[in-house]
Parts: structure tokens; C-alpha cells; sequence
């Protein structure tokens, strides 16, 4: 079985500031490890995956994720937050092909 | 291109009713998804479909709950007799391959139960 924690249900940023969003997992399994962004009204959106390879991976709209074994950590970042950027992110993990878990969320807010 | 469609986006039901929520997902993709969203909580898995194979129903909250995609395309997500702990967003979701690496969700139906 596995689980995610995501440490902190709101973050606020001031424009150009760095995001920093943390995520931690538990699993039995080397895991595949995700984050998603969702826009109200809207489906999640695919930011960055880790599957296997570099630990370090980056996505789309300038994050990056670093993927830590030792502490099962899969912190997600921005180095200049942008309006924009302002949304509701989940850290996923699955322990095999295709079942997702997700953290409960963190919502993002940038300051003017 | 399209992306993952579904319909209604909201539905107000009434306790005891059933309600049919239906997913279009990508053309072409093999597995289909779908997940439930309680108000302030991640999604949470449903059951998984590679084409008109229902391979996990491992989380569907009871029997109530049934799902099927009969033509290995479109998925309908069924609730009988709803009780309003049914209330929350389902989502679908669907990828090429046989393998969920890379998602797609739609942006999901709001089930109200009164």
C-alpha cells in the first residue's frame, strides 16, 4: 500500500518568489511519483512525472521535482512564482502501472 | 485535440435516486479511470478499465457503485440508490497505453445528493 503526505493545505507566495510545495510518500515498492495541477473547474493537469532514471525532473510552466529516496521525498519547485501559477496541487504516487494516490492538496496563492 | 470529456459536469440528485455519469475519454486511448473527490481531499481511485476489461474495481465504496465500458471507448459510472456521502466530483481519466503513466482527467461531474 502506499500513501502521500503533503505538508501544508495553503502556501502563499509573493509574485517572483520561490514556490516550494513538499510532498512525502510512503510505499513497499520502488514508486512512480507525480504532481498535478487544478484549476477551479477544471481536470488535474500532468506538471512532471518520476519513473525511473535522473532523480531530478522538469515540467512544464518551469517546475522541477527532485526525487530523494532516503527521505522519501518528492519536494516540488519554482524558482520565480507567476500569477498564473496560483491553483490547487496534488502529489501523486503508484506502486504499480496505473493506480494513483493522492495527497489530500495544497493551494497555491501569489501575492501582487 | 479533444481532451477527456464528461457529462453532466453537475448533477443534483435526490437521496435514493440513481444517476449515470458518463466519460468520453481520448480517442484512441486504451485505459480508462475513475476517481472520486470528496470537498477539500485528493482524488481517490474508482476502478480501472484497459479497453472494455474492468481489471481493479478495488475502490468502489459499495455495491451501489458500478462502472462498465462496454465498447472499450466511452465508461459510464453508475450510482444506485445515492445517499448523500455520494456527494463529491468523479473524475475520469484515461491513458494510451496499457500502462497509467500519463494520465489525462476530465474536468469531472459534481454530484450533488440532497
Amino acid at each position: 500500500a502506499q500513501s502521500v503526505t503533503q505538508l501544508g493545505s495553503h502556501v502563499s507566495v509573493s509574485e517572483g518568489a520561490l514556490v516550494l510545495l513538499r510532498c512525502n510518500y510512503s510505499s513497499s515498492v520502488p514508486p512512480y511519483l507525480f504532481w498535478y495541477v487544478q484549476y477551479p473547474n477544471q481536470g488535474l493537469q500532468l506538471l512532471l512525472k518520476y519513473t525511473t532514471g535522473a532523480t531530478l525532473v522538469k515540467g512544464i510552466n518551469g517546475f522541477e521535482a527532485e526525487f530523494k529516496k532516503s527521505e522519501t521525498s518528492f519536494h516540488l519547485t519554482k524558482p520565480s512564482a507567476h500569477m498564473s501559477d496560483a491553483a490547487e496541487y496534488f502529489c501523486a504516487v503508484s506502486s504499480n502501472d496505473y493506480k494513483l494516490s493522492f495527497g489530500a492538496g495544497t493551494t497555491v496563492t501569489v501575492r501582487a | 485535440g479533444a481532451g477527456v470529456s464528461q457529462s453532466p459536469r453537475y448533477k443534483v440528485a435526490k437521496r435514493g435516486q440513481d444517476v449515470a455519469l458518463r466519460c468520453d475519454p481520448i480517442s484512441g486511448h486504451v485505459s480508462l479511470f475513475w476517481y472520486q473527490q470528496a470537498l477539500g481531499q485528493g482524488p481517490e481511485f474508482l476502478t480501472y478499465f484497459q479497453n472494455e476489461a474492468q481489471l481493479d474495481k478495488s475502490g468502489l465504496p459499495s455495491d451501489r457503485f458500478f462502472a462498465e465500458r462496454p465498447e472499450g471507448s466511452v465508461s459510464t459510472l453508475k450510482i444506485q440508490r445515492t445517499q448523500q456521502e455520494d456527494s463529491a466530483v468523479y473524475l475520469c481519466a484515461s491513458s494510451l497505453g496499457a500502462r497509467g503513466y500519463e494520465q489525462y482527467f476530465g474536468p469531472g461531474t459534481r454530484l450533488t445528493v440532497t
